[in-house]
């Protein structure tokens, strides 16, 4: 069981230049999240989704595009790469929402460097 | 608006000490709140999380924590650290989305 997989591990990008993170998950679970952490910061939820097909924004949308169509995938798009968005990226899955026994599951996260 | 406070950035603690990590929340009269722990490079691991009943909650690795409403804490303790315990510590809390704290950064003297 691989759990949740990220590629690439560490990125670094143009400002301006576009990338896509990757994220699968082999568990099933409905529930996929995409957070960044910034030092001091904590965890910030980017976009999540409930279901292939469906997507929400999180806290910190802006800049940012997602798409599942399948269960297993939740790929991360960054269009117009900025300084800002220099930062480790995180997707995390659960069956349901985490108050029910269907705690998050975390990827190791990729580090993205825009200059 | 939820949010999550972990008053220390960094605390360090001698091997065999105990151990008291700090966590306010600020939502809800009756808040889903988790702990979780990041090893270098890592992601994140659930240590322990508490939904309501015994304010006094065990988690995996020795951890335990305690809800405190009156004082909106969720402080997390460990009776012996072991220098295996270094890493970063974060309280969440969650509504309608899971919500973290900044993080104590735990490093552990020989």
């Amino acid at each position: 069981n691989a759990g949740v997989t990220q590629t690439p591990k560490f990125r670094i990008l143009k400002i301006g230049q576009s990338m896509t993170l990757q994220c699968t998950q082999d568990m099933n679970h409905n529930y996929m999240y995409w957070y960044r952490q910034d030092p001091g910061m904590g965890l910030k939820l980017i976009y999540y989704s409930v279901g292939a097909g469906i997507t929400d924004k999180g806290e910190v949308p802006n800049g940012y595009n997602v798409s599942r169509s399948t269960t297993e995938d939740f790929p991360l798009r960054l269009e117009l790469a900025a300084p800002s968005q220099t930062s480790v990226y995180f997707c995390a899955s659960s069956f349901g929402q985490p108050t029910r026994n269907s705690p998050l599951h975390f990827g190791n996260g990729t580090r993205l460097t825009v200059t | 608006a939820q949010s999550v406070t972990q008053p220390d950035i960094h605390i360090t603690v001698s091997e065999g000490a105990s151990l008291e990590l700090r966590c306010n929340y600020s939502y809800g009269a009756t808040p889903y709140l988790f702990w979780y722990v990041q090893s270098p490079g890592q992601g994140l691991q659930l240590l322990l999380k508490y939904f309501s009943g015994d304010t006094l909650v065990q988690g995996i690795k020795g951890f335990e924590a305690e809800f405190k409403r009156s004082q909106s804490s969720f402080n997390l303790r460990k009776p012996s650290v072991h220098w295996s315990d270094a890493a970063e510590y974060f309280c969440a809390e969650y509504r309608n989305m899971l919500t973290f704290g900044g993080g104590t950064r735990l490093m552990v003297k020989p």
